[in-house]
């Protein structure tokens, strides 16, 4: 089945003790995004990366890493999270060009 | 600066009937737009899209209308069903030679069909 897989989706963290969370797709797409999700603001972009060992920032990258050495995975790593990072985070990805992003289920994050 | 905003946070509608979700946008040189769906506990799905060449697009139940002068568009869903019952998020791209990567979303209007 064509799906884009995000680990955990749930995580509960202290301040400052570092994390990641996986995002895996299967569709052989070079497109690849991260998005939090809060309430009144909707999606905004973190990262995104167009293929393997390319990566841009979104509108929202401070306090965030990512990386993208496979074509199939694209973490999102929080160095030292803080409570304002709290949010749902979703991971996408697409062939290039194509606006049909395949979402995966998303991950609740809440750092205290 | 949210460059897409979607101000109607809710909207209830009886089976049956239309409903219509607005979205407006500030960017002028926006040229692609979109709406996706998303139920709870899942990721956002796809749902239609319309290119600025154009001022409406179907698909089935699903219309969107595109007014570039406005900047509004609209999404009218005939008739509703209570499958129907989600989240919807407008989105737009363009503007920029690098702008198809990042999509910009409204907050999203939440959509309940009531029997």
């Amino acid at each position: 089945e064509a799906q884009v897989t995000q680990n955990p989706r749930y995580l509960i963290t202290v301040t400052g003790k570092k994390l990641t969370v996986t995002c895996s797709q299967n569709m052989n797409h070079e497109y690849m995004s991260w998005y939090r999700q809060d309430p009144g603001l909707g999606l905004r972009q973190i990262y995104y990366s167009m293929n393997v060992e390319v990566t841009d920032k979104g509108d929202v990258p401070e306090g965030y890493k990512v990386s993208r050495k496979e074509k199939r995975n694209f973490p999102l790593i929080l160095e030292s999270p803080s409570p304002n990072q709290t949010s749902l985070y979703f991971c996408a990805s697409s062939f290039v060009g194509t606006y049909g992003y395949t979402f995966g289920s998303g991950t609740r994050l809440t750092v205290v | 600066d949210q460059q897409v905003k979607q101000n109607s946070p809710s909207l209830s509608v009886q089976e049956g009937r239309i409903s219509i979700l607005n979205c407006d946008y500030t960017n002028s040189m926006f040229d692609y737009f979109l709406w996706y769906k998303k139920y709870p506990a899942e990721g956002p799905t796809f749902l239609i899209s319309i290119s600025s060449i154009k001022d409406k697009n179907e698909d089935g139940r699903f219309t969107v209308f595109l007014n570039k002068s406005a900047k509004h568009l609209s999404l009218h869903i005939v008739p509703s069903q209570p499958g129907d019952s989600a989240v919807y998020f407008c989105a737009a791209s363009g503007g920029a030679t690098d702008s198809w990567g990042k999509l910009q979303f409204g907050a999203g209007t939440q959509v309940v069909v009531t029997p």
